[in-house]
């Protein structure tokens, strides 16, 4: 089956410590995004990348990073300098865009991060 | 950036009809409307996106008048599986997406 894959589902993590979340797409898609949802509100974007070796800033970057090494995937990594990380990430793929415009956005299951 | 309003809850009963408005008032030129549907514990799942006039798929109808500062996410025939949020947003390109809070429809039997 195509299609995008977050691991782990859950994750805990002590205060000060940096921890990765893994995406990974099938789907050939060319874009992928790293959102965050904290509880009763909309997605905040972090990153995107619409090309391997290239990624830019979201609305909320700060206190989190990314590598695009490869086409099917795109790490995030949550450093200790983010000041709430304990939220739901979910990580999207999308097609290449065509005329600056954003195609459909397919999204993984998501990761719920909890900093104790 | 442009932003939407929506309601921030509707309820509905299975088998009507149910219609969500987005007010986006200062809407770009180039920014195209977009609905997302999310339920607890998911990522969301696009639903439709326009432009201007009526788009339709198989589960919705979108409609979006001349002027552009609104748009209306028609649901129709909708039952107890289309519990879940609504998102409307609007985009020109992936560094201008906002998800407002969305609108959380309860469908009663």
């Amino acid at each position: 089956d195509g299609g995008i894959t977050q691991s782990p589902k859950y994750l805990f993590r002590k205060e000060g410590q940096n921890v990765t979340l893994s995406c990974e797409q099938n789907l050939n898609h060319d874009a992928m995004y790293w959102y965050r949802q904290d509880p009763g509100q909309g997605l905040r974007l972090i990153y995107y990348s619409q090309i391997v070796n290239d990624f830019q800033k979201g609305d909320i970057a700060e206190g989190y990073s990314v590598s695009r090494e490869k086409k099917e995937s795109f790490p995030l990594t949550v450093t200790s300098a983010q000041k709430n990380p304990t939220a739901f990430y979910l990580c999207a793929s999308s097609p290449r865009n065509r005329d600056r415009v954003l195609n459909e956005q397919f999204f993984g299951p998501g990761t719920r991060l909890t900093v104790l | 950036l442009a932003k939407t309003t929506q309601p921030i809850s509707m309820d509905s009963y299975e088998g009507q009809e149910v219609n969500i408005t987005c007010s986006h008032n200062n809407i770009a030129t180039n920014d195209y409307i977009t609905w997302y549907q999310q339920f607890p514990s998911q990522g969301p799942r696009f639903i439709i996106q326009g432009y201007k006039t009526k788009v339709t798929n198989e589960v919705a109808s979108l409609f979006i008048p001349a002027d552009r500062k609104s748009s209306t996410l028609s649901l129709p025939r909708v039952s107890l599986s289309d519990t879940a949020v609504y998102y409307c947003l609007l985009h020109s390109s992936a560094s201008k997406i906002i998800f407002g809070s969305g609108t959380r429809l309860s469908i009663r039997p």
